[in-house]
């Protein structure tokens, strides 16, 4: 399974911009970049996913690297809700999704 | 559709004894899959089905656990002999087929299992 590395824990204030970092240095041709993210005492929750463009939805954006090594999400303005556990897996269409640590992010009000 | 569904919430059980638990997937998905997890780990693969076929088990599948989806829709996941390390939230999540789109998961919000 397709690795991914991103910091324990980062921390921000409310109302402004989030940037969480993922590297994924062994990544393939087919994988696709998903983020997931888990509210306290909740299942997942999809956020995004991409493959080579960067991408936007109601929730957030993802920055990739052009030569996909890493990537970037973004939240554009923080808000109390969005504290949770934020994880980047790679995958490749409908196969199980492998995740890791994640980064648990603090917001601040 | 409300999502994906499971039941119980919350299951309290004593060592040696064996417990079900249930997921109902979003109806027209025919991938399910079933992860564990520990407190401040991320979620582990189990299991996942494609319509009532098993494809996949992982390693942490021992032979106390068995898991079905008979007639491709709702899924259970047996626990027998139940040991304190099984104490864990055992999450299902389902995608729709591919070519219908971003096949992101849909999780549950999990069966909490305490063995005491």
């Amino acid at each position: 399974d397709a690795k991914t590395t991103q910091p324990n824990s980062m921390e921000s204030n409310e109302e402004e911009p989030v940037h969480l970092p993922c590297n994924h240095s062994t990544i393939s041709g087919t994988d696709y970049i998903h983020w997931y993210r888990q509210l306290p005492s909740q299942g997942p929750e999809y956020v995004i996913h991409g493959l080579t463009s960067n991408v936007n939805n109601r929730m957030a954006s993802l920055a990739i690297a052009e030569d996909r090594k890493s990537s970037t999400l973004i939240l554009h303005r923080a808000t109390l809700r969005d504290a949770a556990v934020y994880y980047c897996i790679l995958r490749q269409g409908a196969q199980k999704l492998v995740f890791g640590q994640g980064t648990r992010l603090t917001i601040n009000p | 559709d409300t999502g994906v569904s499971q039941d119980p919430r919350h299951k309290i059980t004593k060592r040696g004894q064996n417990v079900t638990f249930r997921c109902d997937p979003i109806s027209e998905h025919n991938r399910l899959y079933w992860y564990r997890q520990t407190l401040g780990q991320g979620p582990e693969f189990l299991t996942y089905f494609q319509n009532e076929a098993q494809l996949e088990k992982s390693r942490l599948l021992s032979d106390r656990f068995s898991a079905e989806r008979p007639k491709g829709s709702f899924s259970t996941l047996e626990i027998q002999r139940t040991e304190q390390g099984d104490s864990a939230m055992y999450l299902c999540a389902s995608t729709a087929p591919m070519g219908q789109g971003a096949p992101e998961a849909f999780f549950g919000q999990g069966t909490r299992l305490t063995v005491v």
